[in-house]
């Protein structure tokens, strides 16, 4: 079974909307999120890691974390043609130290039509 | 500034051929060191980790070795090559464990 689920499995907004994606936990000793770009052909890159429940801005991107529901979403507002790309959950056990695995969800394509 | 390169770009092997790839980060000393594999348009399946020269840790089975020979140079290869081992390669560096993973550009690896 997936340790990480992502959801929807592809998105399409237009530009200047609102992208809602979302990732779900089902290892409780998951605690630690973190959200990946990767645009095609590319490395992933890291977008933001969220490790308290709540939410974290950074520009147009916003984190949700429900500790709880191991549940963590994430919004992107005002969406961009360059927003266009798959994006990754990925979660850990814990979040520094010794932590050396991460796991990555299925993810989510996502594309902002002009 | 840091900067990681992978190479080859892109290779085409034949079922049962040895492959090796490589990856070198400069500009940070020490970082720890991870391989990926991803199917095309899939998830990254975390493979290997390395902590220090000479030390690899593996994941995930599926018949690839990995290698530390030096501080800036992480090795990933095998004997024989599968079909299933078609795929994208990455390679990923971080200041500590379960930090932000830094990302290459990739091996695109096909097994015909």
């Amino acid at each position: 079974q997936q340790k990480v689920q992502q959801s929807p499995e592809s998105l399409s907004v237009p530009e200047g909307g609102m992208a809602s994606l979302n990732c779900t936990s089902s290892d409780r000793n998951f605690q630690y999120f973190w959200w990946y770009r990767q645009h095609s052909g590319e490395g992933p890159k890291a977008l933001m890691s969220i490790f308290s429940d709540g939410d974290k801005k950074e520009g147009r991107f916003t984190a949700h974390l429900n500790k709880a529901s191991l549940h963590v979403s994430l919004h992107i507002r005002d969406s961009q043609p360059s927003d266009s790309a798959l994006y990754f959950c990925a979660a850990s056990e814990h979040s520094g130290g010794s932590n050396y695995k991460l796991t990555f969800g299925k993810g989510t394509l996502l594309t902002v039509t002009p | 500034a840091q900067t990681i390169h992978q190479w080859p770009v892109a290779e085409i092997k034949a079922v049962g051929s040895p492959l090796s790839l490589g990856c070198t980060i400069k500009g940070k000393s020490s970082p720890n060191l991870y391989w990926y594999w991803q199917a095309t348009g899939g998830t990254l399946q975390q493979l290997f980790y390395s902590i220090t020269v000479g030390q690899v840790e593996s994941v995930v089975q599926l018949n690839l070795s990995a290698s530390r020979p030096k501080d800036d140079q992480f090795i990933l290869s095998t004997e024989k090559l599968l079909l299933s081992h078609s795929g994208f390669y990455l390679c990923a560096w971080s200041l500590l464990g379960g930090y932000e993973q830094y990302f290459g550009p990739g091996t695109r690896l096909t097994v015909l």
